[in-house]
């Protein structure tokens, strides 16, 4: 399965600023997912993230609050934009393994504290 | 549409202990199932998986079987270690998004603390 590397780990930011995470995968994949996971919460799909075209986004989450781009196919940013304590989160990103039934492999998350 | 409930946590147990995390799904079609498990400051990583009927998925001493009738998918360990201390999600695969990919839904995960 493929290896994902994610960075930063962790951050604390001030509030209305931004903060690009980054993954980096070992292998070339078609499709890459960023995830919110909440104190106490389960995962939430941001967006899925396709080389060459925009991402598409899950109701609740818009590109201009959490711009994706997507410039090859091991690579991913998302950025956190005019952040506020409520995006205070883990953000993961993921790959998909070849059909429905293989899994998935997910980077190492950034925590992010906003103050 | 698709939803995975689990027990809520946490879950305190003693080294030695069985373990039991209850999860149950629904889903309109015929989904794949997964346990991820998150270590302290660490991301998902994938327990085992079960992809039809009756199969059982098995890893580092958990089990999980996939129970249609029941629609559940109880992850089970005969002997917890302080190392298995994490929180545990239960996942299914169906719903499929844009580009033909399968996006996974999680349940919202289940703290397990193991003591010695």
């Amino acid at each position: 399965s493929a290896v994902i590397s994610q960075k930063p780990s962790r951050d604390i930011c001030q509030r209305g600023t931004s903060l690009t995470i980054q993954c980096q995968v070992d292998s070339q994949v078609t499709m890459m997912f960023w995830y919110r996971q909440q104190p106490g919460q389960s995962l939430t799909l941001i967006a899925t993230a396709n080389q060459g075209s925009e991402a598409t986004y899950e109701s609740g989450f818009v590109i201009d609050k959490f711009p994706i781009s997507r410039p090859n196919l091991t690579f991913s940013t998302l950025t956190v934009s005019n952040m506020s304590p409520e995006d205070s989160s883990i953000y993961l990103c993921s790959v998909e393994g070849e059909s429905k039934s293989y899994g998935y492999t997910f980077g190492s998350g950034t925590r992010l504290t906003v103050v | 549409g698709d939803s995975v409930t689990q027990m809520e946590g946490p879950v305190t147990l003693s080294e030695e202990a069985f373990l039991t995390i209850n999860c149950t799904y629904t889903a309109t079609g015929y989904p794949s199932l997964f346990w991820y498990v998150q270590y302290p400051g660490e991301g998902l990583q994938l327990l085992l998986k079960a992809t039809k009927a009756d199969d059982k998925g098995s890893n580092k001493g958990f089990e999980a079987t996939y129970r249609k009738e029941t629609t559940s998918f109880h992850l089970e360990k005969g002997s917890v270690q302080v190392s298995d201390s994490a929180v545990y999600f239960c996942a299914l695969s169906d719903r499929q998004g844009s580009g033909g990919s399968y996006i996974p839904t999680f349940g919202r995960g289940t703290s397990l603390i193991v003591h010695p």
